[in-house]
């Protein structure tokens, strides 16, 4: 089954700098990649994903790219700002139709004011 | 919508205890999923089901969890007995697709003493 990793499992940065968040897969027929975003005592919310056939995708801060020859995905903040403290999910999906999303183990994000 | 509603949000419960938890999905959803979380093992996926129907059920822990479906706007995570393991934050989620996004509601937190 698909093997999904993310790193690092904890990240600080300083309000205005950049974040990158990295996940690997293991299955090469994967096709979509979700990134949520969990607030503090809320469920994971989507806040973007990719799919197989573009390698980049942009949605005003945040970014997500997509190496499929080397099976990982990224999620690019820039500008960062409190608001973005959060726990970040990256997940995805088996290649079996029917199987849900494989979720990596969260990435918690603390921007310093 | 309203989106996927959770009930209770918070449970605090003795070793034991018989306890039940709810979850409303989006109308429409065919797809709803119970998910687990902790610090020490994240995002684990407990059993999901696919019209009413339960598909994979591989990740509930034991015997003392069960989950129901008994129609398409309602689901149910039980766990008798309860004991202090068992303390966690559950979502329950939907979406019309296994494989794309999924909509998580609020959340239990759940502490059994």
């Amino acid at each position: 089954g698909e093997n999904v990793e993310q790193h690092p499992s904890t990240l600080s940065v300083q309000e205005g700098d950049s974040a990158v968040i990295k996940c690997t897969y293991s299955d090469s027929a994967s096709n979509y990649f979700p990134w949520y975003k969990q607030e503090l005592g809320k469920g994971p919310q989507l806040i973007i994903d990719i799919r197989s056939n573009v390698g980049e995708k942009k949605d005003q801060r945040i970014a997500v790219t997509l190496n499929k020859t080397a099976k990982h995905f990224s999620l690019h903040i820039t500008e960062t700002q409190p608001e973005d403290s959060a726990v970040y999910f990256c997940a995805a999906p088996a290649s079996s139709g029917n199987t849900p999303l494989v979720f990596g183990k969260g990435t918690r994000l603390s921007v310093i004011a | 919508d309203a989106g996927v509603i959770q009930s209770p949000r918070h449970e605090v419960t003795e070793m034991g205890q018989e306890v039940t938890l709810r979850c409303k999905p989006i109308s429409g959803h065919d797809y709803l999923f119970w998910y687990r979380q902790t610090m020490m093992r994240g995002l684990e996926l407990l059993i999901y089901f696919n019209n009413n129907v339960p598909i994979d059920d591989s990740g509930m822990p034991e015997d003392r969890f069960s989950a129901k479906m008994p129609n398409a706007s309602f689901s149910t995570l039980k766990i008798q007995p309860s004991e202090p393991r068992d303390s966690a934050v559950y979502f329950c989620a939907s979406s019309n697709n296994p494989q794309g996004t999924q909509y998580f509601g609020p959340g239990t937190r759940l502490l059994v003493l």
